[in-house]
């Protein structure tokens, strides 16, 4: 079936860099994206989202952008914290799923000092 | 914290034995639903339940039987377990009023002996 995937399973960034977190999908129908951030040992945050009638969403040093043409999307993380080391994945919610999400299987960021 | 609390943090259990999975959501929530979370792969959902009614069994074997007493509790009880069922078992909340968004709890760590 479709499903989230993302292009790089880790990325190593140096402190104060920026980083660009991938994923793909392959729902057309998708209308709806959340990006999560999970560090170990706890559940996922949610950390910014963006509907489908958009293509850039900027929140506290994240910013989303969606490419519906080729069904991508990426987070942004402006001057990369090692508070930010963890796994990010995306989420898309298909239109008329009731409300259901598919999630990616998440890249591991590791912040470098 | 996100207003979805899990208890217990850490679970190990024997296959003959029964226990249970508590969840408790803080933000008057109508959705909540539970996930399984196995390494390097991504949440696989198991049972949503909206204002108190399951509306999805995502073929989760009898083994698991969830609970949802009201609209801010959900258990999930566990009984003859098998050792591929251990992974971090997650809780998730939705506003159902037309948002997406699910908030998570921290996740129960399974150990099936």
């Amino acid at each position: 079936g479709e499903s989230v995937g993302l292009h790089l399973p880790t990325l190593s960034v140096q402190e104060g860099d920026n980083s660009i977190i991938n994923c793909a999908y392959s729902n057309s129908a998708s209308d709806y994206f959340i990006w999560y951030k999970q560090e170990s040992g706890k559940g996922p945050q949610f950390i910014i989202d963006i509907r489908s009638n958009m293509d850039k969403r900027q929140g506290q040093r994240v910013t989303v952008l969606l490419n519906k043409t080729v069904k991508h999307l990426s987070l942004q993380i402006a001057a990369t914290q090692p508070g930010d080391s963890a796994v990010y994945f995306c989420a898309e919610n298909i239109a008329g799923s009731a409300r259901q999400l598919t999630f990616g299987s998440g890249t591991q960021l590791t912040v470098l000092p | 914290e996100t207003g979805v609390t899990q208890t217990p943090r850490h679970l190990v259990m024997g296959m003959t034995n029964k226990k249970s999975l508590k969840c408790e959501q803080h933000l008057g929530h109508n959705a909540m639903y539970w996930y399984k979370q196995s390494a390097k792969k991504p949440l696989e959902l198991m049972f949503v339940y909206n204002f108190k009614e399951q509306t999805e069994n995502n073929s989760v074997p009898s083994r698991f039987s969830p609970e949802c007493p009201n609209s801010s509790h959900l258990f999930l009880h566990l009984h003859t377990l098998q050792p591929e069922d251990s992974a971090l078992y997650l809780c998730a909340s939705r506003s159902g009023q037309g948002k997406e968004t699910q908030y998570f709890g921290p996740g129960t760590r399974l150990l099936v002996l």
